[in-house]
């Protein structure tokens, strides 16, 4: 099946730095990718949806100018948390579709101390 | 707007068990159901989906049955297995669009 890497796999950065988190379609091209938000006991938040050469489409509340999604070729799409703070802390998970299904990362741990 | 709601877990069983996990809806038109399943270290993976009223989606012992009289799509197994341990999410996708809504997951812990 469809492969998409996450890297890294945890991080750990202090108050007011930023940090990348890239995600891989490894055997395919992905027309579309997803960056969702998982808190402890809780369901997937979607965070925003890129098309390749587009800008992210972000969902309601959630702030454009400090997560950055830049979805440049059609395997590669980065998540930059600008000026991260502890409230940022979370699991971060990216899929990536090639307009069928969905097909996910195994997720990057950030921890904001 | 659109929400899923599983069962709490953990869900602790011993092998052999009869599985069920439940899944309610809440949507508005037609939303194709799935369930995901993510074993410990991995990303989620698509276990099975079902795209109309009383389609029933099966895949490696586990089924769901779409009931729209009760919004719910409930995932069974007959005889779980060690290796089923594992996080269950069920998740809706409304039709033409791409964006899907999870429920929390449910922890499944199968032990011998």
């Amino acid at each position: 099946g469809a492969v998409v890497s996450q890297h890294p796999s945890r991080v750990i950065c202090k108050s007011g730095t930023s940090v990348k988190i890239e995600c891989r379609s490894l055997d395919f091209q992905a027309t579309t990718m997803f960056w969702y938000r998982q808190f402890p006991k809780q369901s997937l938040m979607l965070m925003a949806t890129s098309n390749e050469g587009s800008k992210a489409t972000y969902e309601q509340g959630v702030e454009k100018d400090k997560f950055l999604i830049n979805h440049a070729s059609l395997t590669l799409s980065t998540l930059t948390v600008t000026s991260a703070h502890p409230e940022d802390s979370s699991f971060y998970i990216c899929s990536a579709s090639d307009g069928g299904e969905q097909y996910f990362g195994p997720g990057t741990r950030l921890t904001v101390t | 707007g659109d929400s899923v709601t599983q069962m709490e877990g953990p869900v602790t069983l011993s092998e052999e068990a009869f599985l069920t996990i439940n899944c309610t809806y809440t949507a508005t038109g037609y939303p194709s159901l799935f369930w995901y399943v993510q074993y410990p270290g991995e990303g989620l993976q698509l276990l099975l989906k079902a795209t109309k009223a009383d389609d029933k989606g099966s895949n490696k012992g586990f089924e769901a049955t779409y009931r729209k009289e009760t919004t719910s799509f409930h995932l069974e197994k007959g005889s779980v297995q060690v290796s089923d341990s594992a996080v269950y999410f069920c998740a809706l996708k409304k039709g033409g669009g791409n964006k899907l809504t999870f429920g929390t997951g449910t922890q499944l812990k199968v032990e011998l």
